[in-house]
């Protein structure tokens, strides 16, 4: 099965970075990493994936450690809006496995 | 652009029934998943379907069964309900393949009683 293990949970203060850490020891060569968020009351939302290199969109930055056993999730500027349940997964064959997630707060 | 719609919003079924809940795909997206998220836990897959054929399953009983039409829009079918069914069930829809990113609607929030 694939695992991922992240934080239960975080603390950040609004206006400030957030790096949100995953540990996915099982990861083979081919699985991307993704990264999805769950805000209260909704079904979870894309933010990013990866492979390799570190990547960038509009929402959040992702870093993949080079032996790609770990990544970090980097919120530039936490919003009040940021707050929620993320999700960092791999897939292993067909499926996509959610782990707990890690809860972040951000404090105004 | 429509995005991914769930239907009922709400469903209250007791033990041993049946039910079907229903996912429209966003436009365009040719693969649905499905996840059960029981409360303050993540989403499990349940299984995916990719141009109307099951394409994965996860670790749940045959009498979670889906189907997927040619409108690529799909349905999840519970058969002999348990109490341990209650939970929010998610459908995703995407272009094909996990590489892409998933669009969740909103849910169905259904009660075993």
């Amino acid at each position: 099965d694939a695992k991922t293990t992240q934080p239960n949970s975080m603390e950040s203060n609004e206006e400030e970075p957030v790096h949100l850490p995953c540990n996915h020891s099982t990861i083979s060569g081919t699985d991307y990493i993704h990264w999805y968020r769950q805000l209260p009351s909704q079904g979870p939302e894309y933010v990013i994936h990866g492979l390799t290199s570190n990547v960038n969109n509009r929402m959040a930055s992702l870093a993949i450690a080079e032996d790609r056993k770990s990544s970090t999730l980097i919120l530039h500027r936490a919003t009040l809006r940021d707050a929620a349940v993320y999700y960092c997964l791999h897939k292993a064959g067909n499926m996509l496995t959610f782990g707990g997630g890690t809860r972040l707060m951000v404090k105004p | 652009e429509t995005g991914v719609t769930q239907s009922p919003t709400h469903l209250i079924k007791t033990r041993g029934q049946q039910v079907t809940l229903r996912c429209s795909s966003q436009s365009g997206h040719n693969t649905v998943s499905w996840y059960q998220q029981a409360l303050g836990q993540g989403p499990q897959f349940i299984f995916q379907y990719y141009r109307e054929e099951e394409n994965g399953r996860g670790n749940f009983p045959p009498r979670f069964s889906g189907l997927q039409f040619p409108n690529y829009s799909s349905e999840l079918n519970v058969n002999a309900l348990e109490l341990d069914d209650s939970a929010l069930y998610l459908c995703a829809s995407s272009l094909g393949g996990f590489r892409d990113e998933q669009f969740f609607g909103p849910g169905t929030r259904l009660t075993v009683l």
